[in-house]
């Protein structure tokens, strides 16, 4: 069955510090993954996709089909990238979700 | 990018009522969806709106508890039936054209 787990339900770090927010899938075939971000107070949205290989705000995450990851990092982090990160599967034309993790930068 | 409008915003419903969430999106899409989140959980796929035709549901979800309509390319609504306690939660329209997916602000309903 296809899955999408992320362990960690909250992160907390300085900033300044690395980020890595931990993502794992379950899926037979070729994925397609994405992490969406919501900030306090607003809508979901894409922070980037791992068919585009691009780095938004200082994130990038690899697809590691290996280890069936794709974990979200940043090597420094700010406070205003405070927020809910959601790990997400392409399944057929919708998307599977994670169940979170919340990310907390304090000064 | 697509602007995805949803109505109520939020609502407290009685048990045993039905309530009726619109969603409005700015542009034509071929995609819309239905998901649920309820408190501290994740989003759940709730089902696809098709354009014309039936909705297709995930499993546990239903047509007589959730139908589901799509008159055309930029509209849809999704009716919560019968709602009880654990009906409260946030329900959000997404939309997609181009493989990306965007969402509304969500509906926040409440059953008493």
């Amino acid at each position: 069955a296809q899955r999408v787990t992320q362990p960690e339900k909250l992160l907390s770090v300085f900033k300044g510090a690395p980020v890595e927010l931990k993502c794992n899938y379950s899926y037979s075939g070729s994925p397609e993954l994405f992490w969406y971000v919501q900030y306090s107070r607003q809508r979901l949205q894409l922070l980037l996709r791992h068919i585009s290989r691009e780095s938004i705000k200082g994130f990038t995450a690899d697809l590691n089909k290996g280890e069936t990851s794709f974990h979200l990092k940043k090597p420094f982090a700010q406070e205003e990238d405070s927020a809910m990160y959601y790990c997400a599967l392409k399944r057929g034309t919708a998307l599977i979700f994670g169940k979170g993790t919340t990310l907390s930068v304090s000064s | 990018s697509a602007v995805i409008s949803q109505k109520p915003s939020r609502d407290i419903c009685q048990r045993g009522t039905s309530l009726t969430i619109q969603c409005q999106v700015d542009s034509q899409v071929t995609m819309m969806f239905w998901y649920r989140q309820q408190p501290g959980q994740s989003l759940t796929l709730i089902a696809t709106a098709n354009q014309g035709s039936e909705a297709t549901y995930e499993s546990g979800f239903v047509i007589d508890k959730f139908p589901i309509s799509r008159p055309n390319l930029t509209f849809s609504t999704l009716t919560v039936s019968n709602m009880s306690p654990e009906d409260s939660s946030i329900y959000l329209c997404s939309a997609s054209d181009t493989g990306e997916l965007f969402f509304g602000e969500g509906s926040r309903l409440t059953v008493l």
